[in-house]
């Protein structure tokens, strides 16, 4: 089942802060965030794990609520370069390496 | 390092021909994912492969098929192409197909045209 994101789409000014979220009607293992910039592929961010391990970049920050099945994603003081759509991906317990993808949100930051 | 390559980057196929797409993984990365992308569909996974085994497969029709081989590149192979193939293929590899070390690198995929 494919994991629903909200909002679809967001528009920013440089420094603001904008807040993803990812919810899933089954039970998770880990949540995995990507972002993709036109016409290239997507690039690893962060990726949670049930327990609370988390690994990803420094600038950007997530949550993960397994009670609730959802995730949600935290950009703050937004940059340009944080443009793009931004994919998170759940892996079910016990089916390791398959990645369920959501829709995408698609963040615009302007200057 | 060298990322995960692959080809063709672009394809312009007629409708009823087969398709092979290739990835290699960046080395070291024995798991090997691909995923259909489309305008409307989003990312879709198609299957997984670790030491050349297919663990997990997507919800696509037996014409979509892949392998892996002993060095962990994999290809995948389309049968019966139908218009509706039209896509970009991404490949992605990870060291391990799960825990902390399934942060997958994707490759810049395959625009796959059907005509």
């Amino acid at each position: 089942q494919q994991p629903v994101q909200s909002p679809q789409a967001v528009i920013l000014r440089e420094g603001e802060d904008a807040v993803i979220n990812c919810s899933s009607s089954k039970a998770l293992y880990s949540v995995h965030w990507y972002r993709q910039k036109h016409g290239e592929a997507p690039i690893f961010l962060m990726i949670l794990l049930k327990g609370g391990e988390q690994k990803g970049h420094d600038k950007i920050s997530a949550s993960f609520n397994e009670k609730k099945q959802q995730s949600s994603l935290y950009l703050t003081a937004s940059q340009l370069s944080y443009s793009g759509t931004y994919f998170c991906g759940t892996e079910p317990p016990g089916n390791t390496g398959k990645l369920i993808f959501g829709q995408g949100t698609t963040l615009q930051v302007k200057p | 390092k060298a990322g995960v390559t692959q080809t063709p980057r672009y394809l312009i196929k007629t409708r009823g021909q087969q398709v092979t797409l290739s990835c290699s993984p960046i080395s070291g990365h024995r798991s090997v994912s691909w995923y259909q992308q489309t305008p409307g569909q989003g990312l879709q996974f198609l299957f997984e492969y670790f030491s050349e085994t297919q663990r997990n497969k997507g919800n696509f029709p037996g014409r979509f098929s892949g392998r892996q081989f002993s060095n962990s590149r994999s290809e995948m192979n389309v049968s019966t192409l139908e218009l509706g193939d039209s896509a970009l293929y991404l490949c992605a590899s990870s060291l391990s197909p799960g825990g902390m070390n399934t942060e997958a690198f994707f490759g810049q995929g395959t625009r796959l045209t059907v005509v």
